[in-house]
């Protein structure tokens, strides 16, 4: 199946601090999504963005399809973005089910 | 909240049980999605259904079953429980048609239902 690959596996920032978290994936994608992971364990949609760049508030999010790779920047982090951040992508091999990386695991201290 | 849900939040139950999880997509939604995730796993697929029918099989273990009602909710049937069954199992759905033979694809998951196996 599909391969996806995220960097890096840990992240430690101070508050206000910048950072970019990287995807990279093995196959063409119909579908590629990023989600926080909360302490609690929920997971919440960020973006989904098979290609472009897409904003919302202090995220962004760019997804360059032919080089295979997708970019999640935090600007200005707040202790409230500490958890687990994962790309997932899917393509018609899946079945249009999500094949996730291992998630790059954020601390954002006060 | 992301429109699907999933009973029971937390679920702790004996070696051997069997257990059912049930999942509710969100309104519009034909795909449902079933995922555990574990410590050393991480996110695995487990099983989808489209409409009714599966769709695809990831990594579901044959004591592990599932079905779509007509009504498209979900439930995964786990039996013959083992300690290293205990993971949170998420539920996605996906999959509203647009009109236009267009679809959208974006996938929203539940809360996740924690299981305990002691």
């Amino acid at each position: 199946g599909i391969q996806v690959e995220q960097s890096p596996p840990d992240l430690i920032l101070q508050e206000g601090a910048n950072s970019t978290l990287r995807c990279n994936f093995s196959d063409s994608v119909n579908n590629l999504q990023w989600f926080h992971q909360n302490p609690w364990g929920q997971l919440i949609n960020l973006f989904y963005i098979p290609s472009g760049t897409k904003q919302n508030g202090r995220l962004s999010a760019t997804t360059v399809a032919t080089e295979r790779y997708s970019l999640l920047y935090i600007s200005s982090s707040q202790t409230t973005d500490s958890g687990v951040y994962f790309c997932a992508v899917d393509n018609s091999n899946s079945g249009y089910a999500l094949n996730f990386g291992k998630g790059t695991s954020l601390l954002v201290t006060p | 909240d992301s429109g699907v849900t999933q009973t029971p939040k937390h679920l702790i139950t004996a070696t051997g049980q069997r257990v059912t999880l049930r999942c509710s997509p969100r309104s519009g939604d034909l795909s449902v999605y079933w995922y555990q995730q574990s410590l050393d796993q991480g996110l695995q697929f487990l099983i989808q259904y489209y409409n009714g029918e599966e769709r695809a099989k990831g990594n579901i273990l044959e004591r592990f079953s599932a079905q779509q009602f007509p009504d498209l909710h979900s439930e995964l049937n786990l039996s013959s429980l083992e300690l290293g069954d205990s993971a949170l199992y998420f539920c996605a759905s996906s999959a509203t048609l647009l009109g236009q033979g267009k679809m959208n694809t974006e996938a929203f998951f539940g809360q996740g239902t924690r299981l305990t196996v002691v």
